[in-house]
């Protein structure tokens, strides 16, 4: 079955620096890949998401990147605000349709 | 955001009792799915369904059970066989399983501890 692999599992930046989250997964077949932020105690939502026939799309301060070959995609976030702080998971299609996510990534943007 | 409700937000329950969670959605989705997120484990998922009156397991379905008699309800029930049931619960839906019908909307969670 699929397997998503996040890194890092915590990420810690100062304020108007990027940060970058990785993610691989293991299912050739796999055709879409959201990106969920999560704020402490509530519930996840989406933020960027990303299909297979796309190898990057922006959306303001937020780009994703995909590539298909080497079986990884990538949230990348621009000039970071202390909002950005969240969990963030990234997630991909399994054959049957169903998500896989992966472990999340504690982003704290410190002032 | 809105759309999928659920509740209650925080639930107790004793060693030996089953509880039912409730989901309810009305952005006429077909698909509805329960997560479960445990701190540094993200989201497993534990049954999904496709459509009314169907229903498939997930990941970690052990000691769970789900029906879906409505297209809006989706109601999970925590039992006594699952052995570690506290954790933070996570109802979803999705127009559909194919490529970016995939998108799935969170309901705010249900709480659960068990005492």
């Amino acid at each position: 079955g699929e397997n998503v692999e996040q890194h890092p599992s915590t990420l810690s930046v100062q304020e108007g620096d990027s940060a970058v989250i990785k993610c691989t997964y293991s299912d050739s077949a796999s055709n879409y890949f959201p990106w969920y932020k999560q704020e402490l105690g509530k519930r996840p939502q989406l933020i960027i998401d990303i299909r297979s026939n796309v190898g990057e799309k922006k959306d303001q301060r937020i780009a994703v990147t995909l590539n298909k070959t080497a079986k990884h995609f990538s949230l990348h976030i621009t000039e970071t605000q202390p909002e950005d702080s969240a969990v963030y998971f990234c997630a991909a299609t399994d054959s049957w349709g169903k998500l896989q996510f992966g472990a999340g990534t504690q982003v704290v943007v410190t002032p | 955001d809105g759309g999928i409700t659920q509740s209650p937000k925080y639930l107790f329950r004793k060693e030996g009792q089953n509880v039912t969670l409730s989901c309810e959605q009305n952005l006429n989705h077909d698909a509805m799915y329960w997560y479960r997120q445990d701190p540094g484990q993200g989201l497993r998922l534990i049954y999904y369904s496709q459509i009314v009156n169907d229903f498939q397991k997930g990941d970690i379905a052990e000691g769970y059970s789900v029906s879906r008699e409505k297209k809006e309800s989706f109601p999970l029930t925590v039992t006594s066989a699952q052995k570690n049931p506290t954790a933070f619960y996570l109802c979803a839906s999705s127009i559909g399983l194919a490529g970016v019908y995939n998108e799935q909307f969170f309901g705010p969670g249900t709480r659960l501890t068990v005492l």
